[in-house]
Parts: structure tokens; sequence; C-alpha cells
């Protein structure tokens, strides 16, 4: 149980256009999901905080405009790069807090994005 | 602010010797204390957590930490490390009521054989 996915698990796309990342919980409801962003040999830096039907909460330094989130459901958040440059290039990684638990989250596998 | 310290980017142990792996955190409340690992182009694995009760916490793949609330740590060992054991482990603490997690720098585990 507790199953995360995340899709794609990779994406290459051409500098200037949007890329949308599904994070979906299989097995269990989430109010919350987090997306983690990391560079090769660096630890996970949080993006954002999704409470589903909220806004998200963006951690400073983070463009709100350029990282969109949308928490439409119980089990799906969506990461919307939009007009990726190659610096948006990085590991993107979303986790999910089961509904009533404050002290678990359970991570995807990760998307890679590559800008060219 | 609350910090996580892990001591040492990068440990090498021959396989059979034991792992430590070390972890020392900063924070004004009690935490929840967090151990996981990450396998090349993959996402995270928890192993083991402490949130309350028995300090001694035990995980999988027969790893165990123990939270020392006097020196703030919460360190990562294996009595014998397995070739499989190679990765990358991240500690990462939260603190009750809280919604984030905060990683540590990550330390990555090379086994030789």
């Amino acid at each position: 149980g507790a199953v995360v996915s995340q899709h794609p698990s990779w994406v290459i796309c051409k500098s200037g256009t949007s890329v949308k990342i599904e994070c979906r919980s299989l097995d269990f409801q989430a109010t919350t999901m987090f997306w983690y962003r990391q560079f090769p040999k660096q630890s996970l830096m949080l993006m954002a905080t999704s409470n589903e039907g909220s806004k998200a909460t963006y951690e400073q330094g983070v463009e709100k405009d350029k990282f969109l989130i949308n928490h439409a459901s119980l089990t799906l958040s969506t990461l919307t790069v939009t007009s990726a440059h190659p610096e948006d290039s990085s590991f993107y990684i979303c986790s999910a807090r089961p509904l009533g638990r404050t002290d678990t989250q359970y991570f995807g596998p990760g998307t890679r994005l590559t800008v060219l | 602010a609350q910090s996580v310290t892990q001591l040492g980017s990068h440990v090498s142990v021959s396989e059979g010797a034991l792992v430590l792996l070390r972890c020392n955190y900063s924070s004004s409340v009690p935490p929840y204390l967090f151990w996981y690992v990450q396998y090349p182009n993959q996402g995270l694995q928890l192993l083991l957590k402490y949130t309350t009760g028995a300090t001694l916490v035990k995980g999988i793949n027969g790893f165990e930490a123990e939270f020392k609330k006097s020196e703030t740590s919460f360190h990562l060992t294996k009595p014998s490390a397995h070739m499989s054991d190679a990765a990358e482990y991240f500690c990462a603490v939260s603190f009750q009521g809280a919604q984030k997690l905060v990683f540590g720098q990550g330390t990555r585990l090379t086994i030789n054989p």
C-alpha cells in the first residue's frame, strides 16, 4: 500500500514550452501533497505545498507563475512548468500525506525534466 | 530555525562492516525524525522514523537509528553492510503539527567488495 506515482518519469522539451507533471496517490487519499526539486548530487528542496481544493503555498524564491500547481482531487496534484528554460532542467519529486496523518509522507519516483 | 546536518557527504565501508551515517538537528520543539534512502534516478523510500516512544527505532533492510535528545542526534546504523546498501541517504526532520520536511544534505554510501 501507500503508493505514489508520477507521470511522466522523464520528459524532454524545447525551451519556451510548458510541461505538466502528474502526481497521484494510488491507494490512499491525500489532502496535502508536496513538490520538491532536486539538482544533481544535491538534496531535495521543497518548492510548494499543495492542498486539495485551495491554492498552493510556495516556498520563498519559487516563482508562482512559473511553477503552477493544481490539486484538484484527493488523489491528484499537477505541477506545470511554464515557458520552460534550460535552467529548469531538474529532477522533480512529489510526495503525498495520507488523510489524517501528520507524521508520514510517501514519495513518488520522480520526473526528470530536460529542457533543450 | 530548524535545520538538519549530515556529517560526511560520502561514506565508504567494506562489505560486512558496520555502517554509521550521522545526523544532527537543531530544533526548539520535539521533532519527528526520518531516514530515507534514494537509489539512482528514483524517489525516496522511508527506512525508519521516530515520532514518540522508544528512542531506538528499527527500520527496513536491517537499519536502525537512535534518537538522542541530549545530543540532538539521530544516527543511522547497520551492523553489516551489503552491496545493495549503496545509495544516497537523507536524514529529515519535521515538527509536530507542521507540514514540511526539512532534509539534510545527503550522504552517499559506497560499499567496497
